[in-house]
């Protein structure tokens, strides 16, 4: 099993443009999280979801978008880069919310 | 909203020295789960607490979770230089749906 697969890894965007963040998962978990982490800190979450057609905000939800069409896809859109975007991002899942997170390898962003 | 507080920040130790991390949440959890990131990497799993007064072991390293459901903690007896990273812990609020993390413990280990 592949897990949790994460693209790109890393990625260098201008300001302004805009770009989806990929994140696929083959364990056919119901639950699936974006957060980010800023260097040196903790994970903030970004948006989660709960199973296919369900997606709700975390705590850092502004400047980004995300839809859940199937179980396995839960990609992440930036609209328009700023630079307090830049961080790593990670995708994860699990079975349930009480359950263990996998984490994917993550995205390096940086934006110029 | 709910709010994980981790202590301390930083930990620099020797060696064989011991370990201990603490996470404190504002509102009473369901269940805490600790998390390992090494240096470049993403958090793994390590264990999850459910009881209130649990206490769990994995070799060197001791997990505890509070009378209360509010704060938990780790300890790695003899630090080894393998044990290099941010450690986390993420706690849920009965049928919150999602975990909130605390900002980690970073250990570095001197040899």
């Amino acid at each position: 099993n592949a897990g949790v697969t994460q693209t790109p890894k890393f990625r260098i965007l201008k300001i302004g443009q805009s770009m989806t963040l990929q994140c696929t998962q083959d364990m056919n978990h119901n639950y699936m999280y974006w957060y980010r982490q800023d260097p040196g800190m903790g994970l903030k979450l970004i948006y989660y979801s709960v199973g296919a057609g369900i997606t709700d905000k975390g705590e850092v939800p502004n400047g980004y978008n995300v839809s859940r069409s199937t179980t396995e896809d839960f990609p992440l859109r930036l609209e328009l880069a700023a630079p307090s975007q830049t961080s790593v991002y990670f995708c994860a899942s699990s079975p349930l919310s009480n359950q263990p997170q996998h984490f994917g390898d993550g995205t390096r962003l940086s934006i110029l | 909203g709910q709010q994980v507080m981790q202590i301390p920040q930083y930990q620099h130790v020797q060696e064989g020295e011991d370990f201990t991390t603490y996470c404190n949440s504002s509102t009473t959890l369901s269940n805490i789960q600790w998390y390992k990131q090494r240096p470049g990497g993403h958090p793994v799993f390590l264990i999850q607490l459910v009881k209130s007064g649990e206490v769990k072991k994995q070799k060197r390293l001791t997990f505890q979770f509070g009378e209360a459901k509010k704060n938990s903690s780790l300890h790695i007896t003899a630090t080894q230089t393998t044990d290099v990273g941010t450690y986390f812990c993420a706690g849920e609020n009965t049928n919150a749906g999602k975990s909130t993390f605390g900002d980690g413990t970073t250990l570095t280990v001197k040899p």
